[in-house]
C-alpha cells in the first residue's frame, strides 16, 4: 500500500494561467474525492468519483475547475484562468466503501498540491 | 448533514490526558462520529470512529454518552508529535463526502 499520492507538491504560477493537479489513488479504492483547504480551515470538498463517473460536484467548483478520472484510476484536476483567490492547498483522498456496512467510509488523503497564485 | 461545534484550539503538556469534546446536536440516527487528525502540510489521518458509548484503538478513545449529541476524543499521554488539528465529523453510509469544520488545534507544550 502506497498511499495516495498528489504532484506536483506545490505549484506558483501567474494570475490567468492554467493549472493542471494530479492524484493517484489507493490502487483498490474506486472512490476519489478532491477537497480544497485554505489557511485555518478544514477542507471543503469539491468533487468526487466512483470509478470513472463524476458523481457530485460542488457549488464551490466554478466553471474554470474541471476534473476527470478517465479510466477510473487516477485523476486530474484542473483550473483555467487562475485566481487569486484560488491560492490553497488541493487535497486528494480516496476510499473503498464498506458495502452493507453502516459506518462512513475511512477516506484516506494525500500529502496535497500547494497552489500560490500570483 | 450535522454541524459539528468544537473548541477552536488546546494546550497541554507532554504526558497529559487531552480530551477534546465535540458538539452534535442535530445527529441523525444514522450518523457515526469520525476524528481525523491533521499535521501541518499533511492531509487529514483517520483516527477513530463509533456510534454509541465507546470505543478504543491504539492511538485513542471515543467517548459518546447515550443522546449522542456530543462525543469526546482522548488523547492518552499526549507527546510534541501530537501537536496537529482535530476534526470531528458526523455522517454515516450514506454520506459521501466529508464536512471538516475549522478543527481543534492542539498544541503540546514539553
Amino acid at each position: 500500500d502506497t498511499g495516495v499520492s498528489q504532484n506536483p507538491r506545490h505549484k506558483i504560477t501567474k494570475r490567468g494561467q492554467n493549472v493542471t493537479f494530479r492524484c493517484d489513488p489507493i490502487s483498490e479504492h474506486n472512490r476519489l474525492y478532491w477537497y480544497r483547504q485554505t489557511l485555518g480551515q478544514g477542507p471543503e470538498f469539491l468533487t468526487y468519483f466512483q470509478n470513472e463517473a463524476q458523481l457530485e460536484k460542488s457549488r464551490l467548483l466554478s466553471d474554470r475547475f474541471s476534473a476527470e478520472r478517465p479510466k477510473g484510476s487516477f485523476s486530474t484536476l484542473e483550473i483555467q484562468r487562475t485566481e487569486q483567490g484560488d491560492s490553497a492547498m488541493y487535497l486528494c483522498a480516496s476510499s473503498q466503501p464498506y458495502g452493507q456496512a453502516l459506518e462512513q467510509e475511512t477516506q484516506y488523503f494525500g500529502p496535497g498540491t500547494r497552489l500560490l497564485v500570483l | 448533514l450535522a454541524k459539528t461545534t468544537q473548541p477552536i484550539s488546546m494546550d497541554s503538556y507532554e504526558g497529559q490526558e487531552v480530551n477534546i469534546t465535540c458538539s452534535h446536536n442535530n445527529i441523525a440516527t444514522n450518523d457515526y462520529i469520525t476524528w481525523y487528525q491533521q499535521f501541518p502540510s499533511q492531509g487529514p489521518r483517520f483516527i477513530i470512529q463509533g456510534y454509541k458509548t465507546k470505543v478504543t484503538n491504539e492511538v485513542a478513545s471515543l467517548f459518546i454518552p447515550a443522546d449522542r449529541k456530543s462525543s469526546t476524543l482522548s488523547l492518552p499521554r499526549v507527546s510534541l508529535s501530537d501537536t496537529a488539528v482535530y476534526y470531528c465529523l458526523v455522517g454515516g453510509s450514506n454520506t459521501d463526502k466529508l464536512i471538516f469544520g475549522t478543527g481543534t488545534r492542539l498544541q503540546v507544550f514539553p
